[in-house]
């Protein structure tokens, strides 16, 4: 079975901070993506990555940057948190391919106080 | 703005009943229309998918229903159980560029079946 870690189930920031959050997945795949989760919207693509040191800009990367030194790691980066950015964030992989389905982890909710 | 646009957004059945979850969509350049579900504390999971160049596919229980026309699919549970509450998207698939492909989320629709 496919794991996708995200290393913190809840975080607590406080505006202007530096965030970090990190997901760690098990099986070798390619893609790596971030969305994030709000109550009406659903889950908006902010990056993704399609291999090692590639990024890609997604619907809403506005605040956010990543990074992806190695294939089974994709970090997203919060430079000045701001409240707007409290949400559940949650982490997908992949392998490539037409029908290749999103593995999520459990997510990680960050409030920004 | 909302490229895939799903409704309800809740849904409250009997047991046994048969929800009808509707998603819509613009972007031709969509060639995969998968559903995901999502429990409580858990990210979303692959639920079923559907092809544009089928009108229906079944597994179990859920039915993808598509009409490629009308740029729209919808997702059907027959004999619905108490065990299938939870939050369901609909998702459309593109290309990105290359083999990267980008997927593209309806906003949710949250089923509570009643027992």
């Amino acid at each position: 079975d496919v794991k996708v870690t995200q290393s913190s189930r809840y975080l607590v920031k406080r505006t202007g901070e530096k965030v970090f959050l990190e997901c760690v997945q098990d099986m070798d795949h390619e893609n790596m993506f971030w969305y994030r989760q709000d109550p009406g919207l659903g889950l908006r693509l902010i990056y993704f990555s399609y291999d090692v040191k590639m990024k890609e800009k997604g619907d809403i990367p506005e605040g956010y940057s990543v990074s992806r030194e190695k294939k089974e790691r994709f970090s997203l980066i919060l430079e000045s948190a701001s409240t707007n950015q409290t949400s559940m964030y949650l982490c997908a992989s992949s392998v490539r391919g037409y029908n290749s389905p999103l593995h999520f982890g459990n997510g990680t909710r960050l409030t920004v106080t | 703005q909302q490229q895939v646009k799903q409704s309800p957004q809740s849904l409250i059945v009997q047991k046994g009943g048969i929800p009808i979850i509707n998603c819509a969509y613009e972007n031709t350049a969509f060639d995969y229309f998968p559903w995901y579900q999502q429990f409580p504390g858990k990210g979303p999971a692959l639920l079923i998918a559907i092809r544009p160049d089928v009108s229906e596919k079944k597994e179990g229980r859920f039915t993808i229903s598509f009409n490629k026309s009308a740029k729209q699919f919808s997702l059907h549970i027959m004999d619905s159980q108490p065990g299938d509450s939870a939050t369901y998207f609909c998702a459309a698939s593109s290309l990105f560029s290359g083999s990267a492909r980008q997927l593209t989320f309806g906003s949710g629709t949250q089923l509570t079946v009643l027992p």
